[in-house]
């Protein structure tokens, strides 16, 4: 079984650049949740899917984030513009739904310079 | 809110010796309670997970865990370490609500050191 498909693993754009992050969620999987981690810390929930509805983005922010999630699928996780503090590990997770028992893919490293 | 204290950020064990990485965790009920393994540049791996019954739980690659509810504890142990076994182990608790599985709350992790 294929796990969680992430891209692009590294991208390194300037400040006020746009970018944008794929995730392909393990097949079946209903729930897709998108994480950043900073350097030495653990991972921040941003965003949760259930199917394609967003039913969790509290931790969002919205001024410069956006997602979506196409029939409830992929997802796509965007920063416009990009701030020098959205360094960071970009990690997308899904899960079958019981207890948030979630799969990472191997992450999204973004350097804003 | 529920929160994840992982109070030691480095350990370092000779290889061979044995581990016990400690989390406390506080949260109103019963969580799910998670430990996740992460090497350098990559993903989070699942070693291990507690939902209910049983409270000594078996994971991966010879660890396992101990639910201590009067403790608030969910402590990660294994008999005789690895060097492979360096990384950042991640504790983390949640939860499952009536629309779905909400997201994971981290601690902030504990890098482990490998000694030959």
């Amino acid at each position: 079984e294929a796990g969680v498909v992430q891209s692009p693993r590294y991208k390194i754009i300037e400040k006020k650049q746009p970018v944008a992050f794929w995730c392909n969620p393990i097949s079946g999987h209903n729930t897709l949740y998108w994480y950043r981690q900073n350097l030495g810390q653990g991972p921040e929930l941003l965003i949760r899917y259930e199917n394609e509805e967003a039913v969790d983005d509290s931790q969002l922010p919205k001024d410069r984030f956006s997602a979506e999630r196409l029939k409830g699928v992929d997802s796509t996780l965007k920063i416009q513009p990009a701030e020098l503090g959205d360094s960071a590990v970009y990690l997308c997770a899904s899960s079958p739904g019981r207890g948030g028992l979630a799969f990472f893919g191997q992450g999204t490293r973004l350097t804003v310079v | 809110a529920q929160s994840v204290t992982q109070p030691d950020i480095h350990i370092t064990v000779s290889e061979g010796a044995s581990l016990e990485l400690r989390c406390n965790y506080s949260y109103g009920a019963t969580p799910y309670l998670f430990w996740y393994v992460q090497s350098p540049g990559q993903g989070l791996q699942l070693l291990l997970k507690y939902f209910s019954g049983d409270t000594l739980v078996q994971g991966i690659k010879g660890f396992e865990a101990e639910f201590k509810r009067s403790q608030s504890s969910f402590n990660l142990r294994k008999p005789s370490v690895h060097w492979s076994d360096a990384a950042e182990y991640f504790c983390a608790v949640g939860m499952y609500s009536g629309g779905g599985a909400d997201g994971l709350t981290f601690g902030k992790g504990t890098h482990l050191i490998i000694q030959p």
